[in-house]
């Protein structure tokens, strides 16, 4: 099973950017990068996949160095409504025809 | 389009009774599965489902059973409920397509045993 590193735990106030690195050393050529969002009391939700590079849409960017080891979720200018437990899937976490497996996360909290 | 929803939102059971928690999806995905989430913990997988007919064991298969009889709807039955299967139960689905790693989820099924 793929392994990812992320930290427990990071702390912000709102407004600024903040960045949760995940480290997937084992990553193979074929496997992309998944973030997830959970909110407090609610489901997991899909918040952006990569490739290679940088990925942006209207929640988040992610950033991929050349080496695909490790990926850096990017969250613009934070608010209260951005607390939540963040989780990063690479390669057979995710493989069609089987389960998405989650790690323990990375829990942000963001306070005024 | 409702996407996956679970019922109940809300159960209190006690010890031995057995119950089914409800998934449905209306988004045509092939690809379902249970997990259970505890206090402070992560996701962890209970079973899952490739296509009405076919399930597997995931990480905490014990005390549950799942059937796939059709592709929109995957129940998760708690055969004798014991305190320990005290916790968040969430659905989620997705389509089963190599390079797509969007699964959408329940809002969770909060369930307690006493």
């Amino acid at each position: 099973l793929a392994k990812t590193t992320q930290p427990i735990s990071m702390d912000s106030y709102e407004g600024q950017e903040v960045n949760i690195t995940c480290s997937h050393n084992n990553i193979a050529t074929n496997d992309y990068i998944t973030w997830y969002q959970q909110f407090p009391s609610q489901g997991p939700r899909f918040i952006i996949q990569g490739y290679k590079t940088k990925v942006t849409n209207e929640v988040a960017s992610l950033f991929i160095p050349a080496d695909r080891k490790s990926s850096t979720l990017s969250l613009p200018r934070v608010s209260l409504s951005d607390t939540a437990v963040y989780y990063c899937l690479v390669g057979d976490m995710v493989q069609a025809g089987t389960a998405l497996i989650f790690g323990k996360g990375t829990t942000l909290s963001v306070s005024s | 389009n409702a996407g996956v929803t679970q019922t109940p939102k809300f159960q209190v059971l006690k010890t031995g009774q057995s119950m089914t928690l409800q998934c449905a999806q209306d988004m045509n995905h092939e690809y379902m599965s249970w997990y259970r989430q505890d206090p402070g913990m992560g996701l962890r997988l209970i079973h899952y489902s490739v296509g009405a007919g076919i399930t597997d064991q995931g990480e905490v298969p014990n005390g549950y059973n799942v059937s796939r009889s059709t592709t929109e709807d995957f129940p998760l039955r708690l055969l004798s409920a014991a305190p320990s299967q005290t916790s968040v139960y969430f659905c989620a689905s997705r389509w089963d397509r190599q390079g797509n790693t969007e699964a959408f989820f329940g809002q969770g099924t909060r369930l307690t045993v006493v």
